[in-house]
């Protein structure tokens, strides 16, 4: 099994770019979910989809994000366009939720700055 | 809405001794998961321990004990035998409905 897969590791990038940050769940998973690590906020909720479907979109930040979930296998966070307080770990995890509370499976994570 | 309280932002532990990393929770669902996750300097967030709202007994996983009091909303996290390895931040979370909350986080330093 190869965990949750998060692609780039890093990314640096100007402010204004458009930013894309990739996400494979373990497969079979039905939740997939999105946080994002800061200092000052620590770990919040993103966005998290249930079949591919958004359930709770309530933290995602402003309308610069968005996030996709076209398939099974695969998700997109996309800041456009970025701002320096983006910067930030942002993770994408996945869980099979049989009981509505299973222990997430994280991903290395992306590191995103935003100069 | 639910809420995870961790108020110890750092903890400092001798190695071989114990330690308890506080955790309380808030939520007016009866059926809910609590969980620890540890995060090494290097990044990567690692399941520690599970407890759900209707077992009976405390959860365990080797050196980890998960120390859970429904009636306080308390779950807090026992470190026993620590070791230099265990110096990190400790997240505790709680899954309700499919969504987990995330404490703040405890960094835990393991003196030698």
């Amino acid at each position: 099994d190869a965990g949750v897969i998060q692609s780039p590791r890093h990314e640096v990038t100007e402010m204004g770019q458009e930013v894309t940050l990739r996400c494979k769940p373990i497969s079979g998973h039905d939740y997939l979910f999105w946080y994002r690590q800061t200092m000052m906020r620590g770990l919040e909720l993103l966005i998290y989809f249930n079949n591919n479907v958004p359930i709770d979109d309530s933290g995602m930040p402003e309308d610069r994000f968005s996030a996709k979930m076209p398939n099974a296998s695969f998700s997109t966070l996309k800041i456009q366009p970025s701002e320096p307080r983006d910067s930030a770990v942002y993770f994408c995890a996945s869980s099979p939720q049989d009981r509505g509370f299973e222990k997430l499976f994280f991903g290395s994570g992306t590191q995103l700055s935003v100069l | 809405a639910q809420k995870i309280t961790q108020t110890q932002p750092g903890m400092f532990v001798q190695e071989k001794e114990a330690v308890t990393l506080d955790c309380t929770y808030d939520t007016s669902d009866p059926s809910y998961g609590l969980f620890w996750y540890k995060q090494p300097s290097s990044g990567e967030m690692i399941f520690l321990i599970y407890q759900g709202s209707y077992d009976q007994q405390n959860a365990t996983e080797g050196r980890y004990s998960l120390n859970f009091q429904k009636a306080r909303k308390s779950a807090n996290l026992v470190i026993s035998a620590s070791q230099l390895g265990d110096s990190a931040m400790y997240f505790c979370a709680m899954a309700v409905a499919g969504k987990s909350t995330f404490g703040d986080g405890t960094t835990l330093t393991v003196k030698p």
